[in-house]
């Protein structure tokens, strides 16, 4: 394992409420990245970042935000959660273009 | 159009057969991957390919670049092969290794 842990597992929310979803990393992996899996339309990028404090966003970016504010932390916020967001997300990790990714073991959240 | 398309959907085998995943791409690329989904849920890379061919076990990806196609074969089947296999891209260009997905194709091995 690539030493990638994602907090929490599993969470029920209610339309409105704000979430952070973490992500920890063990291995000073530089690209850290958010995805979301629903089903089809398999694995989407939400946003990723290539640095402390350097974030871009992904394809399906709308209604969350990110923040790195250290190497190994990488958090996902909806603001105001809707029940669009219900998904599966995964957090994976990396040396950038041309190197593997690690994936995290993924939260489910439920919006309802 | 998806920009990464996979076939089949879904597959079922008997255990001992060959098996072989197809995915296609309509975007220049500098990598492909092939990604496990465990029937859990997690998540595994199995092979980083931009040319030629990669073996791993009873695993084989080979990718065409000119005709923008990926395959990955599974020799001698076995029922913990089970999983979704997705195929995902890296852009040409990208350095981030920002990634686009395939839907998945779910395979189920019969013992």
């Amino acid at each position: 394992d690539a030493g990638i842990t994602q907090s929490p597992r599993h969470k029920v929310t209610e339309t409105g409420t704000p979430v952070t979803l973490r992500c920890h990393q063990t291995e000073n992996h530089r690209y850290m990245y958010w995805y979301r899996q629903d089903p089809g339309h398999g694995l989407r990028l939400i946003h990723y970042s290539y640095g402390v404090k350097d974030t871009d966003k992904g394809e399906v970016s709308d209604g969350y935000s990110v923040s790195r504010s250290k190497t190994e932390d990488f958090l996902l916020t909806l603001e105001s959660a809707t029940s669009s967001q219900t998904s599966v997300y995964f957090c994976a990790i990396g040396g950038g273009a041309q190197e593997t990714q690690y994936f995290g073991p993924g939260t489910r959240l439920l919006v309802l | 159009k998806n920009e990464v398309e996979q076939s089949p959907q879904n597959l079922t085998a008997q255990e001992g057969e060959f098996i072989t995943i197809n995915c296609s791409y309509s975007v220049g690329i500098s990598a492909l991957h092939w990604l496990q989904q465990h029937p859990g849920g997690g998540i595994v890379s199995l092979f980083m390919l931009s040319s030629g061919k990669k073996k791993h076990g009873r695993l084989i990806a080979t990718i065409n670049i000119q005709e923008k196609h990926s395959s990955l074969h599974i020799t001698a089947s076995h029922p913990r092969d089970s999983a979704v296999y997705i195929c995902a891209v890296e852009n040409y260009g990208g350095s981030q290794g920002n990634l686009i997905f395939g839907k998945g194709t779910k395979l189920s091995v019969k013992p």
